[in-house]
């Protein structure tokens, strides 16, 4: 199995911060990648695919980078609205997926 | 613009067998892949096993001798079955379509996700 590691494991932020995510594989994984947003109580919703694609509707302050192993997730201006759980998941070992543990992003 | 109602029972003792059902509205049934992930409370986000709608599934390694996914073509719907739940299958349920996108290299991901349906397990 291809495991996913995220970090850190929660995140304390002001509006305005810059904020990165990181995603660790424990094999390559090319850039098969994508990252998730979640707000409690909702399904998750895609922000990033291909590791660096932005979703169509997502805002650009997000953006995506990396390949092989170590992938980030950076919101360059945090909006009140971003606060959320951010998750990775990995798709090289397709049809079996596998996620990261999940960011939560809090406000300071 | 596919959406996706999904339902089942929410309460369940220890043993017995988890059953939700999951229905697509809108786009193409046939022409996509559908899968089921659960979310534990407080936890991370886990693939159970997938559909298309020939009936070809996959299934996570750590649950396939208890999980059976099945589809109904003629309903838009497909099914997923948890054998002998335990306290540790209390969790989120979600369905979801997987999106592909790509033309040589292909890229697999959740694009839409069922609401959601709570299930707990009483010992």
């Amino acid at each position: 199995d291809i495991q996913m590691t995220q970090s850190p494991s929660s995140l304390s932020a002001s509006v305005g911060d810059r904020v990165t995510i990181t995603c660790r594989a424990s094999q390559s994984i090319s850039n098969y990648l994508y990252w998730y947003q979640q707000k409690p109580g909702k399904a998750p919703k895609l922000l990033i695919y291909a590791a660096s694609s932005l979703q169509s509707g997502v805002p650009s302050r997000f953006s995506g980078s990396g390949s092989g192993t170590d992938f980030t997730l950076t919101i360059s201006s945090l909006q009140p609205e971003d606060f959320a759980t951010y998750f990775c998941q990995q798709s090289y070992s397709t049809p079996m997926y596998t996620f990261g543990q999940g960011t939560k992003l809090e406000i300071k | 613009q596919v959406q996706l109602q999904q339902w089942g029972a929410g309460l369940l003792k220890a043993s017995e067998t988890l059953s939700l059902t999951c229905a697509v509205y809108g786009g193409s049934f046939s022409g996509s892949y559908w899968s089921w992930i659960r979310q534990p409370p407080g936890k991370g986000l886990e693939w159970l096993g997938g559909i298309n709608h020939s009936g070809s599934t996959n299934y996570n390694p750590s649950l396939k001798s208890r999980v059976t996914i099945s589809v109904d073509t003629s309903k838009n719907q497909f099914s997923l079955k948890l054998s002998s739940v335990t306290a540790a299958d209390t969790a989120v349920y979600y369905c979801a379509k997987v999106a592909v996108v790509g033309t040589v290299y292909f890229y697999y991901y959740m694009d839409v996700w069922g609401e959601g349906t709570t299930v707990t397990v009483s010992s």
